[in-house]
C-alpha cells in the first residue's frame, strides 16, 4: 500500500512569506501528526489532526496553523514566515491515533528553506 | 515534562562490530517507544517498536528493550554493516505525540 506522501519535497520561500505543506496519510489511516525538525532543536510536536479535529498542539507560534480535510488529507500552513523556520518539516499518520500496535509511520518531509 | 536523552551521540565503528545505542526518558508513564532510522535529509523509518508491557522486541540484526520503572531503552545492532550508517531515534509515546531524542549518528566503516 501507498506510504505517507508530503508535497513538495523541497520549498525556498522569503520572510514574510506564506507557505502551505500538504500530508497525504496511509490509505485508511485517519490521524496525522506534524513535526519540525532542526538541527539545534530536533523534532518537535506541531499539532496532531483527527477526524478534522485539532486533537493537540505542540508549543509554537500561532502563525502555524493547520486543518485536515474529510479525505483525512492535511495541510500545514505557516504564515509570516521567518528565518528560522527553516527546517524539515515531516508528516505523520497513524490509525486512530492512540496507542497501538503500529505506531507511526512518518513521509519523506518537506524540506522548507527561508532567505 | 517528558525529556529524551540519546546517548552516545554520534558512534564511529569498524564493519562487523556488535553495538549499542541508548535511549533515557524522564517520565515511564509512557504507552510504548519507537525506534527509528534516518538517512541524511530523508524522513524517518520505523525500525521496533516496544509496547510499555514488552521486555524487548527483535527484527533481523536488531534488538530493542525496555526497562520503564528505570526509563531506559538500548537498540542493539549485531554484526554492523556500512548499509546501517544513518541517525538513530528513540521516540516515547504519551497519548497522541511522540516525544524524540537527539538521536544517534551511526557511522560504520568498511
Amino acid at each position: 500500500k501507498a506510504g505517507v506522501t508530503q508535497t513538495p519535497r523541497y520549498l525556498i520561500k522569503t520572510r514574510g512569506q506564506q507557505v502551505t505543506l500538504s500530508c497525504s496519510p496511509i490509505s485508511g489511516h485517519r490521524s496525522v501528526s506534524w513535526y519540525q525538525q532542526t538541527p539545534g532543536q530536533g523534532l518537535q510536536f506541531l499539532f496532531e489532526y483527527f477526524s478534522e479535529t485539532q486533537r493537540n498542539k505542540g508549543n509554537f507560534p500561532g502563525r502555524f496553523s493547520g486543518r485536515q480535510f474529510s479525505n483525512s488529507r492535511s495541510e500545514m500552513n505557516v504564515s509570516t514566515l521567518e528565518l528560522g523556520d527553516s527546517a524539515l518539516y515531516l508528516c505523520a499518520s497513524s490509525l486512530n491515533g492512540i496507542p497501538d500496535n503500529y505506531g507511526y509511520t512518518f513521509g519523506s518531509g518537506t524540506r522548507l528553506t527561508v532567505v | 515534562k517528558q525529556e529524551v536523552t540519546q546517548i552516545p551521540a554520534a558512534l564511529s565503528v569498524p564493519e562487523g562490530e556488535n553495538l549499542v545505542l541508548n535511549c533515557s526518558f524522564t517520565d515511564s508513564a509512557i504507552y510504548n517507544l519507537q525506534w527509528f532510522r534516518q538517512d541524511p535529509g530523508k524522513g524517518l523509518t520505523s525500525l521496533l517498536l516496544i509496547q510499555s508491557s514488552q521486555r524487548e522486541q527483535t527484527s533481523g540484526r536488531l534488538n530493542a528493550s525496555l526497562d520503564k520503572s528505570s526509563g531506559r531503552s538500548t537498540l542493539y545492532i549485531a554484526a554492523s554493516q556500512p548499509g546501517d550508517s544513518a541517525t538513530y531515534l528513540c521516540a516515547v509515546r504519551g497519548y497522541s505525540t511522540l516525544t524524540f531524542g537527539k538521536g544517534t549518528m551511526l557511522l560504520v566503516s568498511p
